[in-house]
């Protein structure tokens, strides 16, 4: 079954740490997307990837980078975290060419800021 | 621009109710359509997808039907069950859209009492 792997589930740390979120994908797709999701606000694109080495910033990437490297993994790095980045945070992949497919989804890090 | 707006929640129903989520979209040309659904504590999955005019989406019971002439992509189930709880996105990739990007709703939480 093909999936998109997010490394951890819950993460706890503390302000001004850096942290790493891992994402990796088993499908060979080119597109890679990092979201937050917090209540009331809906999904918001952080940092999106169309190839390797390749970045583009979302709506709200201030205080986050990102690292692609290999196809497969997309890291979302949180440069010196701070507790409004407490949130459910979401990884996508997607085709390029096939408008059809959406998106495939991991199943989210819940990170806790404190 | 692009954008996809959904019906405020929350929906409560009773089970085997009549469920309707309203979704409208602003977009130029053919644009894919998406819901998606977020059970509580995990990622968004793919319920059903629509890619031109007139398509009808369907799984697990639920359908929606891609009406051009009024923007309209609402999500239908005739008999809802607890189960079914959960946050409903609706989504497009717009025509021509550069690298697939999906534009989400802001959702819609439905809650199903037995």
């Amino acid at each position: 079954d093909v999936k998109v792997t997010q490394s951890s589930r819950y993460l706890v740390k503390r302000t001004g740490e850096k942290v790493f979120l891992e994402c990796v994908q088993d499908m060979d797709h080119e597109n890679m997307f990092w979201y937050r999701q917090d209540p009331g606000l809906g999904l918001r694109l952080i940092y999106f990837s169309y190839d390797v080495k390749m970045k583009e910033k979302g709506d709200i990437p201030e205080g986050y980078s990102v690292s692609r490297e290999k196809k497969e993994r997309f890291s979302l790095i949180l440069e010196s975290a701070s507790t409004n980045q407490t949130s459910m945070y979401l990884c996508a992949s997607s085709v390029t060419g096939e408008r059809g497919h959406g998106y495939t989804f991991g199943s989210g890090t819940r990170l806790t800021v404190v | 621009g692009n954008s996809v707006t959904q019906m405020e929640g929350p929906v409560t129903l009773s089970e085997e109710a009549f469920l309707t989520i309203n979704c409208t979209y602003t977009a130029t040309g053919y644009p894919s359509l998406f819901w998606y659904v977020q059970y509580p504590g995990e990622g968004l999955q793919l319920l059903l997808k629509a890619t031109k005019a007139d398509d009808k989406g369907s799984n697990k019971g639920f359908e929606a039907t891609y009406r051009k002439e009024t923007t309209s992509f609402h999500l239908e189930k005739g008999s809802v069950q607890v189960s079914d709880s959960a946050v409903y996105f609706c989504a497009l990739v717009p025509t021509g859209g550069g690298y697939n990007k999906l534009i989400f709703g802001a959702g819609t939480r439905l809650a199903v009492h037995p």
